[in-house]
């Protein structure tokens, strides 16, 4: 079975650009999660979809940064206008959510340089 | 928020030794996990263990929910263990988000 699939790997960009990253999670999930890896603050929620609808976005840092899930099989992660302090390692996940099983699974992250 | 810290913060062991690894939570939870960060920086399920003991393996990981602490196991190390090993636990006051420890840094020499 496929897992969390994420594109692009790697993204190099100049501040002020537009940046789009995404995400397929595993097929029959209905949860999926944005999460963000820098040195500073290690590895932290940004936003969480349910059933294609977002349920916690708090953990969003500012207006720049913006999701959406269209379909339960894909979802955006939207950066716009980039700044270099957004340069950090974002990661999808996906789980199904029930009364117990819920064990998030992730992508192979991209890794996001401003300059 | 719930706060979650891992001990010890970094571990330097010979290939062939055993380790145990720690992590402490601060209220109740409904899900505990434990990820294996490698060099290339993915990010492996090891355990999903909100209770009880399991093993794969060499590896092996307790929680005691009661006490509020986990603990992995990695016996006979090899260096392809070496990365970060991370606990990671989500309680339903808040909703279904994993909040990381900080994590440990393991490194296993030949």
């Amino acid at each position: 079975d496929a897992g969390v699939i994420q594109s692009p790997r790697h993204e190099v960009t100049e501040m002020g650009q537009e940046v789009t990253l995404r995400c397929k999670p595993i097929s029959g999930h209905n949860s999926l999660f944005w999460y963000r890896q820098t040195m500073m603050r290690g590895l932290e929620l940004l936003i969480y979809f349910n059933n294609n609808v977002p349920i916690d976005d708090s953990g969003m840092p500012e207006d720049r940064f913006s999701a959406k899930m269209p379909n339960a099989s894909f979802s955006t992660l939207k950066i716009q206008p980039s700044e270099p302090r957004d340069s950090a390692v974002y990661f999808c996940a996906s789980s199904h959510k029930g009364l117990a099983y819920n064990e998030q699974f992730f992508g192979p992250g991209t890794r996001l340089t401003v300059l | 928020g719930i706060q979650v810290e891992q001990s010890p913060p970094d571990l330097i062991l010979q290939e062939g030794a055993n380790s145990t690894l720690r992590c402490n939570f601060s209220d109740s939870v409904n899900n505990l996990q434990w990820f294996h960060q490698n060099p290339w920086g993915q990010l492996i399920n090891l355990f999903y263990i909100p209770s009880g003991t399991k093993q794969n393996g060499r590896l092996s990981a307790t929680t005691v929910a009661t006490e509020r602490y986990s603990l992995l196991y990695i016996s006979s190390s090899q260096t392809t263990d070496s990365g970060v090993y991370f606990c990671a636990v989500n309680g339903g006051e808040y909703g279904n988000k994993l909040v990381f420890g900080a994590g440990t840094i393991l490194r296993v020499k030949s």
